[in-house]
């Protein structure tokens, strides 16, 4: 089955910085890819996806990057806000009958 | 639109004791899953559903069932309850499977004493 992990664990950065979190994927056929950041006592909730016929995508002070051939993807997080303070977690997947695998997550901290 | 909803969301449970959490959609989304979320660790799969009608097993279903009871429906059963169930776990819905946005319930925070 798919595997997926992520790096770094932990991320503290200070405020207005970029921070950086990268994923690795096993299986080759995966090809939806989303990114998730979950608050303190909340539920996961999406921020940003990339599909595998993309190479990168935008949104605002987020980005992410595919890389098909060495299957692995990164979120790019630019002008750090305290309120970025979250878990983040990575997910590969494949198919309409598919799920998610799910990387163990990124603890990003901003300090002010 | 509620989204998913599950309840309770919070349960003390005895070792043994068996309990059913319920899970339901309003999104009519075809797929449904049940995740465990432990310290430290990612979201795990218990069990899915791709569509009505089907169940499969996820990464870590041993000591689970699961029932998908209707399209909105999909329900998570301890049959006996041990404390390595202790954990918290969420219900997600998604429209296409794994192609797309997986929409998460609250959660539920499940103590096994």
């Amino acid at each position: 089955g798919e595997n997926v992990e992520q790096h770094p664990s932990t991320l503290s950065v200070q405020e207005g910085d970029s921070a950086v979190i990268k994923c690795t994927y096993s299986d080759s056929a995966s090809n939806y890819f989303p990114w998730y950041k979950q608050e303190l006592g909340k539920r996961p909730q999406l921020i940003i996806d990339i599909r595998s016929n993309v190479g990168e995508k935008k949104d605002q002070r987020i980005a992410v990057t595919l890389n098909k051939t060495a299957k692995h993807f990164s979120l790019h997080i630019t002008e750090t806000q305290p309120e970025d303070s979250a878990v983040y977690f990575c997910a590969a997947s494949k198919g309409t009958a598919g799920k998610s695998t799910f990387g163990d997550g990124t603890t990003l901290t901003v300090k002010p | 639109n509620a989204g998913v909803t599950q309840t309770p969301k919070f349960q003390v449970l005895k070792t043994g004791q068996s309990m059913t959490l319920q899970c339901a959609q309003d999104m009519n989304h075809n797929s449904m899953y049940w995740y465990r979320q432990d310290p430290g660790m990612g979201l795990r799969l218990i069990y899915y559903s791709a569509s009505e009608g089907t169940t499969d097993k996820g990464e870590v279903p041993n000591g689970y069932n699961v029932s998908r009871l209707n399209k909105r429906e999909f329900s998570l059963r301890l049959e006996s309850a041990a404390p390595s169930q202790t954990s918290v776990y969420f219900c997600a819905s998604s429209s296409q499977g794994g192609n797309t946005e997986a929409f998460f319930g609250q959660g539920t925070r499940l103590t096994v004493v």
